[in-house]
């Protein structure tokens, strides 16, 4: 099964930049890597989706190498309010046409003052 | 609106006992999912189902029967509940099994 591997937590500051790397060396061709973000007592919201390259939205960029084993989730300038989990999310394709979804264990970024 | 609901959000029960977390959801997706989030933060696929026929089932003990009475909704009923069932458990939707998933705001199951 697709097994992605996350750091466990981060710190930072407000106004910096946080990249946070997760790696799924058994990645399927067909996959897409999705990161989710959770705050406390709350269930996770997807921020950015992408396949290869280079992905960004108002949240969040993604970076992804070609050989796509990897991928980094880069949040511009955090605030406290991005303190919060991290998942990055890959899956597997069975026989038969379903999908398993297999969250990594997530990233815990505190954010301070 | 909620787009994923579910009921009841704290569930505290004795050991043994039966019980049942339901899941509605209004955005009118094909799949919905049960998972199991344990103490560790870590996020585990239980369940899927798509168009109310169940699609995975991970390594649940069979204690543990998902019902779909209809798309829009997905059941977790748990009979003889143990100690190691508590958790908080997430139901989620998505249009199709690769697509985002919208996940509900959590059911603390302690059991005593």
């Amino acid at each position: 099964l697709a097994k992605t591997t996350q750091p466990i937590s981060m710190d930072s500051y407000e106004g910096q930049e946080v990249n946070i790397t997760c790696s799924h060396n058994n990645i399927a061709t067909n996959d897409y890597i999705t990161w989710y973000q959770q705050f406390p007592s709350q269930g996770p919201r997807f921020i950015i989706q992408g396949y290869k390259t280079k992905v960004t939205n108002e949240v969040a960029s993604l970076f992804i190498p070609a050989d796509r084993k990897s991928s980094t989730l880069s949040l511009p300038r955090v605030s406290l309010s991005d303190t919060a989990v991290y998942y990055c999310l890959v899956g597997d394709h069975l026989t038969g046409g379903s999908y398993i979804p297999t969250f990594g264990r997530g990233t815990s970024l505190i954010v301070h003052p | 609106d909620t787009a994923v609901s579910q009921t009841p959000k704290y569930l505290v029960t004795q050991m043994g006992n039966d019980k049942s977390i339901k899941c509605e959801q209004n955005l009118g997706h094909d799949t919905m999912y049960w998972y199991k989030q344990d103490s560790k933060k870590f996020l585990k696929i239980m369940f899927s189902y798509n168009n109310k026929e169940l699609i995975i089932n991970e390594t649940v003990p069979n204690r543990f029967s998902p019902k779909s009475p209809d798309k829009a909704h997905l059941n977790l009923h748990i009979n003889s509940l143990e100690l190691g069932d508590s958790a908080v458990y997430f139901c989620a939707s998505s249009q199709d099994d690769t697509d985002t998933q919208y996940f509900g705001p959590g059911t603390r199951l302690t059991v005593l």
